[in-house]
């Protein structure tokens, strides 16, 4: 099956600070969405994303299907934004892989 | 409801016994996932429906697995003779339809085999 991999797995970050995720993924892909857990447990859909640029208020992200990678970028980061990152993908249907996702702790 | 309403919230069951696990998922949702979270790891596909049949259920551990979606709503997530590598969060998901939607999580139930 596909694989993925988040970079970096942890990353502290001081309040309004900048941070860029990483997803690389093994093939190629019809579908792909962020997400963030936050420490509750909740998974709040960012983006869905299989190509492109997408922006969202602070958030924003970029999907390079041909290189196989996507990029959620973060600006001026605040403590609620403290949590689990995901990155989910699909090949050739629904069945969306995730990623063992990256752990941001953004310090006041 | 505005969202993807999971209960109970929490569960603990001894060795042994059977739990249901209830997903109520976004009205109009044709898709509806139930994914598996073990502790520290992503979440894992368990079994997939639209409306109500059960399109995918790959991802079932076992046959103490099943799950239905009787009415193409609210769906019930069924664990017979709970043993204790089934402690987990057990996660529902809707989306309004096909594989390019973006997916809406519930809150989890968090189940607990002691």
């Amino acid at each position: 099956g596909i694989q993925v991999e988040q970079s970096p797995p942890d990353l502290i970050l001081q309040e309004g600070a900048n941070s860029t995720l990483r997803c690389n993924f093994s093939d190629s892909v019809n579908n792909l969405q962020w997400f963030h857990q936050n420490p509750w447990g909740q998974l709040i859909n960012l983006f869905y994303i299989p190509s492109g640029t997408k922006q969202n208020g602070r958030l924003s992200a970029t999907t390079v299907a041909t290189e196989r990678y996507s990029l959620l970028y973060i600006s001026s980061s605040q403590t609620t934004d403290s949590g689990v990152y995901f990155c989910a993908v699909a090949s050739s249907n629904y069945k969306l892989t995730f990623g063992k996702g990256t752990l941001l702790t953004v310090n006041p | 409801g505005a969202g993807v309403s999971q209960s109970p919230r929490y569960k603990v069951a001894k060795r042994g016994q059977d739990v249901a696990l209830r997903c109520d998922p976004i009205s109009g949702h044709v898709s509806l996932f139930w994914y598996q979270q073990a502790l520290g790891q992503g979440p894992e596909f368990l079994t997939y429906f639209q409306n109500e049949a059960q399109l995918d259920k790959s991802g079932l551990p076992s046959d103490r697995f099943f799950a239905e979606r009787p009415e193409g709503s609210v769906s019930t997530l069924k664990i017979q003779r709970t043993q204790q590598e089934d402690s987990a969060v057990y996660l529902c998901a809707s989306s309004l339809g096909g594989y390019n939607s973006p997916l809406h999580f519930g809150n989890g139930t968090r189940l607990t085999v002691t």
